[in-house]
């Protein structure tokens, strides 16, 4: 059974950085692409960042470039996303979610994490 | 860049039949797959189709999806609706640089 447990969520200032994590297990981790969506409040469904199963190809939405990073430990099955220079509007709950391709092209995603929620607030 | 645009909200009742609508600004809705994901509240996304028009296992075969090239939008067809499916639905689609989810769908089902 596939499961994707995040953790590392919580309230942090403006300008200020956290680091999530998402530990996998029930699938070969490093056979997959991975994804992190955040969801908003009152807002859709975006996906922030993917990285594939190797670590060598990256994808991050305009709205975060430059500002977070995505890593890979394959080894270890875990997931992160390194949060830097923190804005108000990247207040939301953080998904990790499986992509069904190693290279994560096609971007499709089939298992999803429940979540670790991120505040971004002084 | 493209954006997928659904619906805001559509209704209907227990045991009748919906179809979510998800229509591409540009480009070809053929030359990229389609997914679909229910968000219940308080819940996580699930996937309920992938590439255009398969069901997740354990998804019910009530959910199908296609994809119209003559309005170059896709679809998602729930039939003999449960108060269950009552939840938030997303599309999403993909280019070479760039992964866009359209705005969401409320269905209630009353």
């Amino acid at each position: 059974e596939v499961q994707l447990l995040e953790s590392g969520g919580g309230l942090a200032q403006p300008g200020g950085s956290l680091r999530l994590s998402c530990a996998a297990s029930g699938f070969t981790f490093s056979n997959y692409a991975m994804s992190w969506v955040r969801k908003a409040p009152g807002k859709g469904l975006e996906c922030v960042s993917a990285i594939s199963g190797s670590g060598a190809g990256t994808y991050f939405a305009e709205s975060v470039k430059g500002r977070f990073a995505i890593s890979r430990d394959n080894p270890s099955n875990t997931l992160y996303l390194h949060m830097n220079s923190l804005r108000a509007e990247d207040t939301a709950v953080y998904y990790c979610a499986k992509e069904w391709y190693s290279s994560g092209y096609p971007a499709s995603l089939d298992y999803w994490g429940h979540g670790t929620p991120v505040t971004v607030s002084s | 860049n493209f954006m997928l645009t659904q619906p805001h909200s559509v209704s209907e009742s227990p045991g009748k039949t919906v179809t979510i609508s998800c229509t591409r600004s540009s480009g070809s809705i053929a030359s990229t797959y389609v997914q679909w994901y229910q968000q219940r509240p308080g819940s996580s996304p699930t996937t309920v189709i992938y590439e255009n028009n398969q069901r997740l296992s354990g998804v019910p075969d009530r959910f199908s999806g296609s994809i119209d090239t003559s309005s170059n939008s896709a679809s998602l067809t729930i039939s003999g609706l449960e108060t269950q499916d009552e939840a938030d639905y997303y599309c999403q689609s993909y280019d070479t640089t760039t992964r866009v989810f359209g705005g969401g769908t409320k269905l209630t089902v009353l």
